[in-house]
């Protein structure tokens, strides 16, 4: 069974915090994806990736950085946690192929910054 | 950026009738597809219709898409309290691009 595994379902930080989500993927997926999603206005995405060491912005990138040191593993990183980045942080990832196929999501980490 | 817009926002119905979610887009796409959310989960992939198709049938699942009105319809037939949940069409613009969201409809069917 396919498996997108993220670190932690809930996680509560304090404001200034440097914080990581783990997201990690047995598929042997090349692309990875960060979302977060807010009531309201759907999913947005962050960053993704399409290989080891590659990273691209997505619509929202400010405040969050990541890695991909390995193709299984993507990591999402608050520099300084901040109140305003309280949220439910979703990874993905898919296949590459020449037309985008479905993709695969993690469970979710509901952040909470206070 | 928001690509697509699903209408309505919210809809309540009864077990045994059928559910239909638009989905409107913005741009020329390669293919529309549409994910579920049970609340707080992940979502899961539903069904991909690509751009030269019209119609696609999955189950209890039925999906339209009118390219020339840039619009999708998903239909679930015959609903049941399990398929409570969030439902979100997602755009793919062309190759290996990111799928691009729209803000969901929450469906409640109720027993």
């Amino acid at each position: 069974d396919v498996k997108v595994t993220q670190s932690s379902r809930y996680l509560v930080k304090r404001t200034g915090e440097k914080v990581f989500l783990e997201c990690v993927q047995d598929m042997d997926h090349e692309n990875m994806f960060w979302y977060r999603q807010d009531p309201g206005l759907g999913l947005r995405l962050i960053y993704f990736s399409y290989d080891v060491k590659m990273k691209e912005k997505g619509d929202i990138p400010e405040g969050y950085s990541v890695s991909r040191e390995k193709k299984e593993r993507f990591s999402l990183i608050l520099e300084s946690a901040s109140t305003n980045q309280t949220s439910m942080y979703l990874c993905a990832s898919s296949p590459l192929r020449r037309t985008h196929t479905e993709a695969f999501f993690g469970q979710g980490t509901r952040l909470t910054v206070v | 950026s928001q690509q697509g817009e699903e209408d309505p926002q919210a809809l309540s119905i009864q077990e045994g009738e059928n559910a239909t979610m638009n989905c409107s887009y913005k741009t020329s796409i390669n293919n529309l597809q549409w994910y579920r959310q049970n609340s707080g989960r992940g979502l899961v992939h539903l069904i991909l219709i690509r751009s030269n198709e019209r119609e696609k049938h999955s189950g209890r699942l039925r999906v339209t898409l009118d390219t020339s009105k840039k619009s999708s319809s998903l239909l679930i037939t015959a609903s049941r309290a399990a398929d409570t949940a969030s439902y979100f069409c997602a755009t793919v613009t062309s190759g290996n691009t990111p799928l691009v969201f729209g803000k969901g409809t929450r469906l409640s069917v109720i027993a």
